[in-house]
């Protein structure tokens, strides 16, 4: 079955305790990207990848990082998560930029 | 002033009914256009993805693009129950190298049986 895959589905952590959210596609997609969901702000892109080894920042950056080693799998990284990152997390991924998107089923983090 | 303007609801309908879901934009340079459904607890899902102006439908479910009047909507014929989710409109423009996607912040729509 094609789908995105995140892990964890939901995460509870501490102010400054390093996490990494997992993401996997199974499509061979070249592009794949981040987002966090937050009421009344929407859909908000932190990070996108065009292809491997290539990442750049989207609106939202600061307090993360990607890396894109392997096509399949495009890992989001907190270094030192604050409460205001508390949001709902979505990975997505495409074919190629501007193609229709295909979305994980998120990952909900609560950062105390 | 955002991108993209759209009514958060909720909207409530009762099943059968028609439901009208709308957003304006203003950046001319949105190329192609995007409807996704998002239950609850899940990610939004692509419903319909359109290019130019007019209509497109599939099944119970028109897309409609004005690009004159910077204006997209869906409209869902004969709304079932399981139509009941939040509905995000999508647009997406070239930026540097890539087609950056710009979301609305969902409608959420309610049909009671």
């Amino acid at each position: 079955e094609a789908q995105v895959t995140q892990n964890p589905r939901y995460l509870i952590t501490v102010t400054g305790k390093k996490l990494t959210v997992t993401c996997s596609q199974n499509m061979n997609h070249e592009y794949m990207s981040w987002y966090r969901q937050d009421p009344g702000l929407g859909l908000r892109q932190i990070y996108y990848s065009m292809n491997v080894e290539v990442t750049d920042k989207g609106d939202v950056p600061e307090g993360y990082k990607v890396s894109r080693k392997e096509k399949r799998n495009f890992p989001l990284i907190l270094e030192s998560p604050s409460p205001n990152q508390t949001s709902l997390y979505f990975c997505a991924s495409s074919l190629y930029t501007g193609s229709p998107l295909h979305f994980g089923n998120g990952t909900r983090l609560t950062v105390t | 002033q955002k991108e993209v303007e759209q009514d958060p609801g909720p909207l409530s309908v009762p099943e059968g009914a028609i439901v009208s879901l709308n957003c304006t934009y203003s950046n001319s340079a949105f190329q192609y256009f995007m409807w996704y459904r998002q239950y609850s607890r899940k990610g939004p899902e692509l419903l319909m993805y359109t290019y130019s102006s007019g209509n497109k439908e599939d099944g119970r479910f028109t897309a409609q693009v004005d690009k004159s009047s910077k204006y997209i909507s869906l409209f869902i014929r004969d709304s079932q129950p399981s139509d009941s989710a939040t509905y995000l409109c999508a647009m997406s423009a070239r930026s540097g190298g890539y087609q950056k996607v710009t979301f609305g912040i969902g409608t959420k729509l309610q049909v009671i049986p």
